[in-house]
């Protein structure tokens, strides 16, 4: 059974700082790799997904890397904003038994102005 | 392109009455999932639909919960009897499973907004 874990549970910094987000998993036979993000009261939105095949994604001031190996996945978010405030949930797909999600427990993210 | 529609969006009901949530997936998305997320836990997968069909159900209290897919569009998810432990936001999400999306891996699962149950 894949068992995702997210380091840290909560994290607060400053306006402007940039940070990073972790997330293992122990199942290496991965089919890929999403990040989500999850505000208050509201679905999850998806930022970054990687293909197994890939080592990592950027969309703005995102970018998401995997490491299959090691099975360790970051998102690193630059000079980081209020509006960034949210939790973020990393979840892995397995080649097989399904195509459903292992989601992690997330990362509480606040962004202080 | 409307997104995953679901409600009730809130529900508040006391231990061993029935409840009922209702999912509209994206259109022409073939399946549609149900998630249960615990407070501080991410998600967990309760039943997927591929069309009308279970893809799977394993992870679903099948002596209080049910879910049908009627015509292989809306979906509803029942709980009957309910229990504390039923506290949860139920998250419906639809993906379009393409054959060529699944080659390259990107196919992905869009969400609603969720609906959060508190039982009492």
């Amino acid at each position: 059974k894949q068992e995702v874990t997210q380091i840290p549970a909560a994290l607060s910094v400053p306006e402007g700082e940039n940070l990073v987000l972790n997330c293992s998993f122990t199942d290496s036979a991965i089919y890929n790799l999403q990040w989500f993000r999850q505000d208050p009261g509201k679905g999850l939105t998806s930022l970054l997904l990687i293909q197994s095949s890939q080592r990592e994604q950027t969309s703005g001031r995102l970018n998401a890397s995997l490491d299959k190996s090691s099975g360790r996945s970051t998102l690193y978010i630059a000079a980081s904003q209020p509006g960034d405030s949210a939790t973020y949930l990393c979840a892995v797909r397995l080649l097989v038994g399904g195509n459903q999600f292992y989601f992690g427990t997330g990362t509480s993210l606040t962004v202080i102005p | 392109e409307a997104g995953v529609a679901q409600s009730p969006r809130y529900k508040i009901i006391e231990k061993r009455q029935s409840v009922a949530f209702w999912c509209n997936p994206i259109s022409g998305h073939a399946t549609l999932y149900w998630y249960q997320q615990i407070l501080g836990q991410g998600p967990k997968l309760l039943i997927q639909f591929q069309n009308n069909g279970v893809v799977d159900d394993s992870q679903l209290p099948k002596d209080r919960f049910s879910a049908e897919r009627l015509k292989g569009v809306d979906s509803t998810l029942k709980i009957q009897p309910a229990k504390l432990e039923d506290s949860a936001v139920y998250l419906c999400a639809s993906s379009t499973t393409s054959g060529r999306a699944i080659l390259q891996g990107t196919d992905t699962q869009y969400f609603g907004p969720g609906t959060r149950l508190t039982v009492l």
